[in-house]
């Protein structure tokens, strides 16, 4: 069936720190992948998505390749804020379904 | 415009009572979905809405878990004779279209506490 593993957290960095939160996938076919994040006291929101092998997904500074051959779409960032401080999760939907299957999500933390 | 709600935002059950979870989804969305998400775990996929129609109900974890949306609009998952286990976070997403791979955005969650 489809799995996604993703870094288990928390993670704590100081702020402008590198970040790199990792996902691997299991999935037959071609699956869509997402970053969904859950900023504290809301709901999950769509972060970034990489619907075929070699896209390259970003918004507010977060950037994820879809690797098909290392069935990888980690999460990174140049310089992490306080406000980046929120739970990421890693998902897929497999091709032609629109079923998300999430990681168990990392807990980021930034200290000032 | 307004997003998804749901409702209550917080439930407490007493094991053995029926509970009823409010979606409403954003006005015109096809797609409807329902995740339950345990505590510390990511969500995972209960059952999938296409207008009225329930075409997935595969992640349902037992037939004490029901779901409707007889409108094509609100949709109700109601939870039958409650156990301590199905204490989680009950989460509504809706998408714009059937076709694949479109955005799902999801509502703020009812957390169910189950005594």
């Amino acid at each position: 069936g489809n799995s996604v593993t993703q870094m288990e957290g928390p993670v704590t960095l100081s702020e402008e720190a590198f970040l790199t939160i990792n996902c691997t996938y299991t999935a037959t076919g071609y699956p869509s992948l997402f970053w969904y994040v859950q900023y504290p006291g809301e709901g999950l929101q769509l972060l970034l998505k990489a619907t075929k092998a070699d896209d390259k997904g970003s918004n507010k500074g977060f950037e994820a390749t879809y690797r098909k051959e290392t069935t990888s779409f980690h999460l990174e960032k140049g310089s992490v804020q306080v406000s980046d401080s929120a739970v990421y999760f890693c998902a897929l939907t497999p091709f032609g379904n629109e079923k998300l299957t999430f990681g168990t999500g990392t807990r980021l933390t930034i200290i000032p | 415009g307004a997003g998804v709600s749901q409702s209550p935002r917080y439930k407490v059950a007493k094991r053995g009572q029926d509970v009823a979870l409010r979606c409403d989804p954003i006005s015109g969305h096809v797609s409807l979905f329902w995740y339950q998400q345990a505590l510390g775990q990511g969500p995972e996929f209960l059952t999938y809405f296409q207008n009225e129609a329930q075409l997935d109900k595969s992640g349902l974890p037992s037939d004490r878990f029901f779901a409707e949306r007889p409108e094509g609009s609100v949709s109700t998952l109601k939870i039958q004779r409650t156990q301590q286990e199905d204490s989680a976070v009950y989460l509504c997403a809706s998408s714009p279209d059937r076709v694949g791979n479109n955005e799902q955005f999801f509502g703020p969650g009812t957390r169910l506490t189950v005594l």
